[in-house]
């Protein structure tokens, strides 16, 4: 079974600062996905990841994708208050149809 | 444009009741999933269709959770004679291409607000 870890679990740090929020997964997969979730809503698709070495990013936030070493990483640039929400990783296998997704990691951006 | 949409939105039953969960998807959308999410944690995966097949039912509990999509549009998940431990967050979400292994290359997934079932 494919499993999907995210760390850290919990983030709290305050607005202005830089942090990387990191995804491994156990098995061969060439997508990514990144979802946010706000407290009480749905899940928002942020970013999908379908190659090594493919980066995209999206204002203050910025993802990538190492097939080699079966990790992806969410930057968090110059936080704000904003991004305040649950962020969630998600593979699914060439081949397969589900979705595994991670346990999902907590920010608190601090004013 | 409409977004996934599910009804109804909260549910409390009590033990033992069936229970229907309707899921309408974006218009045009051929994939359709369903998921649960506990409290903290992910969404589980636990059936999918494409149009009106299910392809895919290995991640349903047990035989008392079903599904289905008969006219390849919207969909319902029924549970019977439901637990408490069925009390989670039911979440539906729909794509635009058939999941398939050979084609698309991704599988980007719209999600609905889910319905919260409760079960006393």
């Amino acid at each position: 079974e494919l499993k999907v870890e995210q760390n850290p679990l919990f983030l709290s740090m305050q607005e202005g600062k830089n942090y990387t929020i990191y995804c491994n997964y156990s098995t061969t997969s060439d997508r990514l996905y990144w979802y946010r979730q706000d407290p009480g809503k749905s899940l928002e698709s942020l970013f999908v990841l379908l190659s090594n070495g493919a980066v995209k990013q999206e204002g203050r936030l910025m993802a990538s994708l190492d097939t080699k070493a079966r990790l992806s990483t969410l930057h968090i640039t110059a936080a704000v208050h904003d991004l305040s929400a649950t962020y969630f990783c998600a593979v699914d296998q060439w081949g397969g149809n589900q979705f595994y997704f991670g346990t999902g990691t907590s920010l608190t951006v601090i004013p | 444009g409409a977004g996934v949409s599910q009804s109804p939105r909260y549910k409390v039953t009590k033990r033992g009741q069936d229970v229907a969960l309707r899921c309408d998807p974006i218009s045009g959308h051929v994939s359709l999933y369903w998921y649960r999410q506990a409290l903290g944690q992910g969404p589980e995966f636990l059936t999918y269709f494409n149009y009106e097949a299910q392809q895919d039912k290995s991640g349903l509990p047990n035989d008392r959770f079903s599904a289905e999509r008969p006219e390849g549009s919207i969909s319902t998940l029924t549970i019977q004679r439901t637990e408490q431990r069925d009390s989670a967050m039911y979440r539906c979400a729909s794509s635009l291409v058939p999941a398939s292994g050979s084609s698309p290359p991704y599988n980007e997934q719209f999600f609905g607000p889910g319905t919260r079932l409760t079960v006393l």
